[in-house]
């Protein structure tokens, strides 16, 4: 059964860079089929997409997002993170990885299994 | 970017109740829809994938429906474990996006 771990920082000062490492387990990450994904969800409000990188380093990012987020994968220690840059206090959320799981016969039948727990960073002096 | 909307925001319902909750897009995803629930300080956890295939392991009182622009995702009969939070989400197009959530709270 595979499982996700973030890590990482709780606090970062504003205008610094947010790192986060996710930590897969009980699977690879080299696996095909798999895209590796961020998420956030600010206080009490609804959950946003950062973007995915593939165990070859390939990403999308959230256009949004985009001027800020940086991804990359270490397949040798079976992980991935994500950097974020120029942090202010709307950057506050719990931050979640997950795994992004596509079929190749069906295109855009994707979905989100599983999940990390998740971990809260706060921006703040 | 496609949006999603979910209808109601919020939800009193009691045990043994059926419930059903509506998620619309802004463009039509075929079937590229799933929902997700969320407990309070837990991540979400997958329900239904494609709009209407239950995912291992979760209770057969869980069903979706839809296909085009409009979704549903049904709880036959309320169980005390279900109030939570439920959040559809398109994978029709990136960026990925999800609808506001559903609070679904005991009457």
């Amino acid at each position: 059964q595979v499982q996700l771990q973030e890590s990482g920082p709780g606090l970062v000062k504003p205008s610094q860079t947010l790192s986060l490492t996710c930590t897969v387990s009980g699977g690879s990450i080299s696996n095909a089929g798999f895209y590796w994904s961020w998420i956030r969800q600010h206080p009490g409000k609804g959950l946003e997409w950062i973007g995915y990188i593939y165990y070859n380093g390939a990403t999308y990012y959230s256009p949004s997002l985009k001027s800020q987020v940086y991804m990359s994968v270490d397949t040798s220690k079976n992980q991935f993170s994500l950097n974020l840059h120029s942090m202010t206090a709307a950057d506050t959320a719990v931050y979640y990885c997950a795994r992004e799981v596509y079929s190749s016969s069906s295109i855009g039948i994707n979905w989100f299994d599983p999940w990390g727990q998740g971990i809260l960073v706060t921006v703040s002096s | 970017d496609i949006q999603m909307t979910q209808s109601p925001s919020s939800l009193s319902a009691s045990v043994g109740d059926r419930v059903t909750i509506t998620c619309r897009a802004s463009q039509s995803i075929s079937s590229n829809l799933n929902w997700y629930q969320q407990k309070p300080g837990k991540a979400p956890n997958l329900l239904i994938y494609a709009a209407s295939s239950l995912q291992s392991g979760v209770p057969s009182r869980f069903s979706g429906s839809g296909s085009g622009t409009d979704f549903t995702l049904t709880i036959s009969s309320l169980q005390r474990e279900d109030f939570a939070t439920y959040y559809c989400q398109q994978s029709y197009s990136t960026p990925r996006t999800f609808g506001q959530g559903t609070n679904l709270e005991i009457k």
